[in-house]
């Protein structure tokens, strides 16, 4: 079954640190890729997103994602993180072809910025 | 736009009694989703509607969930009997296309409602 894999369930960074969080799926075709934010106690907010093209995709609040297909990897990073950041990552898999509207989450990685 | 809405945002209810929770889509948007968010699973897809059909309620997990989109502009889920184990943040979305999470669409997610069930 195809699934998405978050490597990480909780990172803690200072500020300015920078950030890598890591999303990896498992399905051979053709995906389109995501990256939800979820504030604490908010719904979930569209951070950036992947369809075709340019395989680094910059998103909002100065995140950037790079699709790596050989890696079937979705990577997320921002170079320095702020207080503001603090937030549960989601990476999310759309299979073309597949189930249409079975859009596949990973668990979450929950990000804590150290003021 | 508002933006997706659900009601309420919390609910807290006792183990056997019927629960309704109710999502007004983004104007325009065809196709509608329920997702269950629990620590334990993450966000699991319950159901879709696209053009107020269900198209896929795989996800749902009993009988006891039902889920049912009467006109472009309401859904409802229901959980009778409700058990402690439901209890969780529901999440309705919606997006715009031709079917399901088309190929160039993102979905725009709800507040979600808590539910507890006690």
């Amino acid at each position: 079954a195809q699934s998405v894999s978050q490597h990480n369930h909780h990172v803690i960074l200072s500020e300015a640190a920078s950030l890598e969080l890591g999303c990896n799926y498992s399905y051979g075709g053709t995906v389109n890729l995501f990256w939800y934010v979820q504030y604490p106690g908010q719904h979930l907010q569209l951070l950036l997103k992947y369809f075709s093209g340019d395989p680094l995709v910059k998103g909002i609040k100065g995140f950037e994602a790079e699709f790596i297909k050989s890696k079937f990897s979705f990577n997320l990073r921002k170079p320095s993180v702020q207080w503001s950041d603090t937030a549960e990552y989601f990476c999310a898999v759309n299979l073309y072809g597949g189930s249409q509207g079975n859009l596949i989450f990973g668990k979450g990685t929950k990000l804590s910025v150290k003021p | 736009d508002a933006g997706v809405i659900q009601s309420p945002r919390h609910e807290v209810t006792e183990m056997g009694q019927e629960v309704t929770l109710r999502c007004k889509p983004i104007s325009g948007h065809n196709s509608l989703f329920w997702y269950r968010q629990t620590m334990m699973r993450g966000l699991e897809l319950l159901i879709y509607f696209n053009n107020n059909v269900p198209i896929d309620d795989s996800g749902m997990p009993e009988d006891r969930f039902s889920a049912k989109m009467p006109n472009a502009s309401f859904s409802t889920l229901k959980i009778q009997p409700s058990e402690p184990r439901d209890s969780a943040v529901y999440f309705c979305a919606s997006s715009l296309g031709p079917g399901g999470f088309s190929w160039n669409t993102e979905a725009f997610f709800g507040q979600g409602t808590r539910l507890t069930v006690v």
